[in-house]
């Protein structure tokens, strides 16, 4: 299948920093991108959708100021966590389409002290 | 109702027996459908895709697909204690503003009891 890494694997920052999450498609080119949250004992919340060259589309719920996403290019995406709070602790995934199917980065478990 | 159902579970199962996990969709115009498997702490990796209906088999797993009523199914034989996990259905819909969206189920909890 195809290959899509995230870095980090896991954080720890302070109350009010910001975070940068990058995830990649390492073996092909992916358009769009998938950002996902997901809560202990929780299913996938899906936060936005990562278009190459565009703006994001982000679900109902979440604000867009202040989980900052960017695909420069066909095979990055960041997400940026910003002034982040203890409530933003959680496990993010990305994930990218190849042909049909959706393949995921290893995830970045995020704490905020 | 939701876009794709599942029965959270847990389900459990004895060592060397099969596992029976079912989804159901809401989009008529679904085009294909995963099952993922996540252990716990770590992120959903493919495990089977499906796109018409009837059955496709891949080793222990079996994945089952009937677009008339909407449901999709695994089936995994002889089932192992490393089988336990959280299964999450997908569907992949039709596209909309230009991308195609996989929609994830709840997940179901499997136990496979030794």
């Amino acid at each position: 299948g195809a290959v899509v890494s995230q870095h980090p694997s896991w954080v720890i920052c302070k109350s009010g920093t910001s975070v940068k999450i990058e995830c990649r498609s390492l073996d092909f080119q992916a358009t769009t991108m998938f950002w996902y949250r997901q809560f202990p004992k929780q299913s996938l919340m899906l936060m936005a959708t990562s278009n190459e060259g565009s703006k994001a589309t982000y679900e109902q719920g979440v604000e867009k100021d202040k989980f900052l996403i960017n695909h420069a290019s066909l095979t990055l995406s960041t997400l940026t966590v910003t002034s982040a709070h203890p409530e933003d602790s959680s496990f993010y995934i990305c994930s990218a389409s190849f042909r049909p199917e959706a393949f995921f980065g290893q995830g970045t478990r995020l704490t905020v002290v | 109702q939701k876009e794709v159902e599942q029965n959270s579970g847990p389900l459990s199962v004895p060592e060397g027996a099969i596992a029976s996990l079912n989804c159901t969709y809401s989009d008529r115009g679904s085009q294909s459908f995963f099952w993922y498997r996540q252990y716990s702490g770590k992120s959903p990796e493919l495990i089977m895709s499906i796109y018409s209906n009837g059955d496709k088999e891949d080793g222990r797993f079996t994945a089952q697909l009937n677009k008339a009523s909407q449901y999709v199914s695994l089936l995994i034989r002889d089932s192992q204690p490393s089988d336990s996990a959280t299964y999450l259905c997908a569907v992949n819909g039709r596209p909309s503003g230009g991308y195609q969206k996989v929609t994830f189920g709840i997940g179901t909890k499997l136990q496979v009891i030794p």
